[in-house]
C-alpha cells in the first residue's frame, strides 16, 4: 500500500525558512515522480514542484522558483521541500503526492509575524 | 503556462442526478489530464488519470472523457458521499496546472 506522510509544517516569520519532509512507503522515490501541491485557506489547489523518478530532475511553479528547492534522499525514501524567503502568501496546507495515485494528509505552513 | 478552466464553478444537484463537469485547456494536452475529488478538511483523492482511466478502487459511476483541449468528468448517479469539490489537472507540460475547481452541493 502506498503511503506518503508529510511533516515539518508550522509557524514561521516572513523572510524565514522551513523544510518539509515527505516520507514515502509502497514505492521507491528513485523510480517515480513526487510532487508538492499546496492549498491556501479557502482556495484551490496549486502545484508547487516535482522531482522526477529517474534522473531526479526538478521543476517549479513560477511563484516559488528561486525560493523553494525540492530534493530527495533515496536511502530514506523521503522527499524534501526547502522553503526560503517565505511570504505571507505562502501560507497553505502543503501536500506531497504521487499525483495520479496517492496523496499525503498535508502539513500546514503559516507565514506570519 | 497552460491554463485550465472548469465549468460550472459550482452546481446544485439532487441525489440520483447525472452530473457533468467540463475542463478546458488553453492548448492541446493530449490525454494528460487527471481528476480529483476533495472533501472539506481532507486531502484530494485521485479519481481519473489519462483523461478516462479509472483509478483503482474508484466506483464506476465516475467516468472521464476527452482529449486535446476539452475534457469532461461525469458522475452517473450522484450519491450523498459525492458532494465535494472536483478539480482537473494537466500533466502534459511543466508547470503542471489545476483547474479552479467545481463545487458540487445538495439542491
Amino acid at each position: 500500500e502506498v503511503q506518503l506522510l508529510e511533516s515539518g509544517g508550522g509557524l514561521v516569520q516572513p523572510g524565514g525558512s522551513l523544510r518539509l519532509s515527505c516520507a514515502v512507503s509502497g514505492f521507491s522515490v528513485s523510480s517515480r515522480a513526487v510532487s508538492w501541491v499546496r492549498q491556501a485557506p479557502g482556495k484551490g489547489l496549486e502545484w508547487v514542484s516535482v522531482i522526477t523518478g529517474s534522473g531526479g530532475i526538478t521543476f517549479y511553479a513560477d511563484s516559488v522558483k528561486g525560493r523553494y528547492t525540492i530534493s530527495r534522499d533515496n536511502s530514506k525514501n523521503t522527499v524534501y521541500l526547502q522553503m526560503d524567503s517565505l511570504r505571507a502568501e505562502d501560507t497553505a496546507v502543503y501536500y506531497c503526492a504521487q499525483l495520479t495515485t496517492s496523496w499525503g494528509q498535508g502539513t500546514l505552513v503559516t507565514v506570519s509575524s | 503556462d497552460i491554463q485550465m478552466t472548469q465549468s460550472p464553478s459550482s452546481l446544485s444537484a439532487s441525489v440520483g442526478d447525472r452530473v457533468t463537469i467540463t475542463c478546458r485547456a488553453s492548448q492541446g494536452i493530449s490525454s494528460n489530464v487527471a481528476w480529483f475529488q476533495q472533501k472539506p478538511g481532507k486531502a484530494p483523492k485521485s479519481l481519473i488519470y489519462a483523461a478516462s482511466s479509472l483509478q483503482s478502487g474508484v466506483p464506476s459511476k465516475f467516468s472521464g472523457s476527452g482529449s486535446g483541449t476539452d475534457f469532461t468528468l461525469t458522475i452517473s448517479s450522484l450519491q450523498p458521499e459525492d458532494f465535494a469539490t472536483y478539480y482537473c489537472q494537466q500533466y502534459n507540460n511543466y508547470p503542471f496546472t489545476f483547474g479552479p475547481g467545481t463545487k458540487v452541493d445538495i439542491k
